[in-house]
């Protein structure tokens, strides 16, 4: 169990429709990632915050957007959804901003989309 | 831009044999290089991290290696089990400050 807390675990939802991905971090942790991976991409940077702020962006699409607490919990939104949105979305945490001092990152168990 | 890549073939070992998995990268010299494993379904668990003034890193039947000049890194297991089945992914920090993630390359050791 790596600390990382995400909800739901299984979600299925028609296209077009809206929904909000859950995560707490680890603990003690200020930093919260976000990643989608699917078979043919792999594991796709989205979004990082570091206590509170947004931090660092990858290839997110618009239509997708997160957010951190002062709780530090984090949420992932996507609307508008597509049949190409369903993936396995992870939430992970680190103690520190990404890229200082070579952070470890824990990854929560993902949160499996289902578009249909 | 900054690339990582693996084999994306399955790698199929013997039980008992080293495994051996490569990670190259290009476009890019970052100073710390991270190995993770990923069983199906579930979310990527950190194994090493080796900088890139270390040559080699080891931890009980892991070994990583980091050859700056190359821009590759090894990862071997010695004495291999059937647990050991999984896929394994490296990763560096680009130099935008994100965790990027190789394709991963599945190990799958047979008894």
């Amino acid at each position: 169990d790596s600390g990382v807390t995400q909800t739901p675990k299984h979600l299925i939802t028609a296209t077009g429709q809206r929904v909000t991905l859950r995560c707490s971090p680890r603990s003690g942790d200020l930093s919260v990632y976000w990643y989608q991976q699917s078979l043919d991409q792999g594991l796709q940077f989205l979004i990082q915050y570091y206590n509170g702020e947004e931090r660092a962006k990858g290839n997110i699409l618009e239509r997708f957007s997160a957010q951190q607490f002062p709780d530090l919990h984090s949420e992932l939104n996507l609307s508008s959804l597509e049949l190409g949105d369903s993936a396995l979305y992870f939430c992970a945490s680190s103690v520190g901003p990404q890229g200082v001092g070579g952070n470890t990152i824990y990854f929560g168990e993902g949160s499996w989309l289902t578009v249909v | 831009s900054q690339k990582i890549e693996q084999n994306s073939e399955a790698l199929n070992i013997q039980e008992g044999k080293t495994a051996t998995l490569t990670c190259n990268y290009t476009n890019y010299s970052p100073a710390y290089l991270q190995w993770y494993r990923q069983d199906p379904g579930r979310g990527p668990v950190f194994l090493l991290l080796i900088r890139e003034n270390e040559k080699e890193k080891r931890k009980e039947r892991l070994k990583v290696t980091f050859d700056t000049t190359l821009k590759q890194s090894l990862f071997h297991i010695t004495a291999s089990q059937p647990a050991d089945s999984a896929t394994y992914l490296c990763a560096v920090y680009n130099q935008g400050g994100k965790l990027i993630f190789g394709q991963g390359t599945e190990l799958s050791v047979k008894p």
